[in-house]
């Protein structure tokens, strides 16, 4: 079945370190993966997308690396401020179903000043 | 810049009560959304609505759930006979492009079943 799952529920670093937040997926059929920011009591938030062609895409101060051999996703936060702590979700759309996203359990970034 | 607004933010209802659940989506867009997160777990899929109509729904979405765009504006879900375990936050989405891609979601709604 599809799922998609990550490593590690918790991470906690320093102001200005760079942080890694991990996800792996299961189902071969995704060509379409996103990392989404949520605050708490607001709604996910876009950060960054990648298609199965690619295996890297860069933003600002955010980088998704698509590992498909092992179906493996991270997002790299370069940088990182309190700002940034909040819970990240990965998700994966594709295969059969275009019209909906399966997200991961989620991991808690938490950034000490 | 644009966003999907909900409301309310917060409906407490009794167990048996119909809700109605209102969105008002980013307005170029097409493609329409509802999701749910029970508190401390992922968000999960219910429904998405294209072109007036159902396109997809989870095993969630059963008969007690429905979904209506009654006007350019507007997206509702509505829960018919509300259970214990409907209490969720609901997020509404929305998208100009097939896939969810770049899916903005809203600030939610946290219904609360008594």
């Amino acid at each position: 079945g599809e799922s998609v799952g990550l490593h590690l529920p918790t991470l906690s670093v320093q102001e200005g370190d760079n942080s890694i937040i991990n996800c792996a997926y299961s189902n071969s059929a995704s060509d379409y993966f996103i990392w989404y920011k949520q605050e708490s009591g607001k709604g996910p938030q876009f950060i960054i997308d990648i298609r199965s062609n690619m295996d890297k895409r860069q933003g600002q101060r955010v980088t998704v690396l698509l590992n498909k051999t092992v179906k493996h996703l991270s997002l790299q936060i370069a940088a990182t401020q309190p700002g940034d702590s909040a819970v990240y979700f990965c998700a994966e759309a594709g295969g059969t179903s275009y019209g909906k996203l399966t997200f991961g359990q989620g991991t808690i970034l938490t950034v000490h000043p | 810049e644009p966003e999907v607004t909900q409301t309310p933010s917060h409906q407490v209802t009794q167990m048996g009560q119909e809700v109605i659940l209102r969105c008002v989506p980013i307005s170029n867009h097409l493609y329409f959304y509802w999701y749910r997160q029970i508190l401390g777990q992922k968000v999960e899929f219910l429904v998405s609505f294209y072109n007036n109509e159902i396109s997809e729904k989870s095993e969630i979405f059963d008969d007690q759930f429905s979904v209506e765009r009654p006007d350019g504006s507007n997206f509702t879900l509505k829960i018919r006979s509300t259970k214990l375990e409907d209490s969720a936050m609901y997020f509404c989405a929305s998208g100009d492009r097939v896939g969810g891609t770049e899916a903005f979601f809203g600030q939610g709604t946290r219904l609360t079943v008594v």
